[in-house]
């Protein structure tokens, strides 16, 4: 069955960096566009950000746009979100999602942008 | 950006009886339309695809209908396990938005 299991998340200073990672088995990792979509404690959904079969298409977010770069290795089965410059408002559970729209999702990493 | 709005924010319904989710598009996603349920703690699952296609494994309760801006979920006859947030998704084109969910509560 289809597994996504996020690691790399914690607490962190305003401006500083985490880098997220997602693995992923059960399915042909190459056959789908990849998503990183976050959820601020208590509140709605966001999509963050969407990357094709090869990596040569990406998209953004505007709230993350010039801060946060999306990649995948498809030796290796892994997607990854570098975070750059994080702002308090960055806090939230993020999600490594296969396909859109979203039909698998992993269980979330909590990242916690807090001086 | 395209902006979903979801109606009602909170629903109030008994188990056994329908309730009906509404999701507007501020342009058209044509049938570019998710539905989502997500419990406390849990990721979201998807219900709906294609505005009225169920997902793998997806009870026949679930409904999806619509197209262009207006969408609905319906679910039929509520079960203990269907109270949770519901939120649609368009996905015609990028950003991608979620509506702002409705929460649906046991009368």
């Amino acid at each position: 069955q289809v597994q996504l299991v996020e690691s790399g998340g914690g607490l962190v200073k305003p401006g500083g960096s985490l880098r997220l990672s997602c693995a992923a088995s059960g399915f042909t990792f190459t056959d789908y566009y990849m998503s990183w979509v976050r959820q601020a404690p208590g509140k709605g959904l966001e999509w963050v950000s969407y990357i094709s079969f090869t990596g040569t298409s990406i998209y953004y977010a505007d709230s993350v746009k010039g801060r946060f770069t999306t990649s995948r290795d498809n030796a290796k089965n892994s997607l990854f979100l570098q975070m750059n410059n994080l702002r308090p408002e960055d806090t939230a559970v993020y999600y490594c999602a296969k396909n859109g729209p979203v039909d698998s999702w992993g269980q979330g990493t909590l990242v916690t942008v807090s001086a | 950006e395209i902006v979903m709005t979801q109606s009602p924010a909170t629903l109030s319904v008994s188990p056994g009886e329908r309730a009906t989710l509404s999701c507007r598009a501020s342009h058209s996603v044509s049938s570019n339309l998710a539905w989502y349920q997500q419990k406390p703690g849990q990721a979201p699952r998807l219900l709906i695809f294609g505005a009225s296609s169920r997902a793998t494994g997806i009870p026949a309760r679930f409904s999806g209908s619509g197209s262009g801006t207006e969408f609905t979920l319906t679910i039929s006859s509520l079960q203990s396990e269907d109270f949770a947030v519901y939120y649609c998704l368009q996905y015609y084109n990028w950003p991608y938005t979620f509506g702002q969910g409705t929460k649906l509560e046991i009368k």
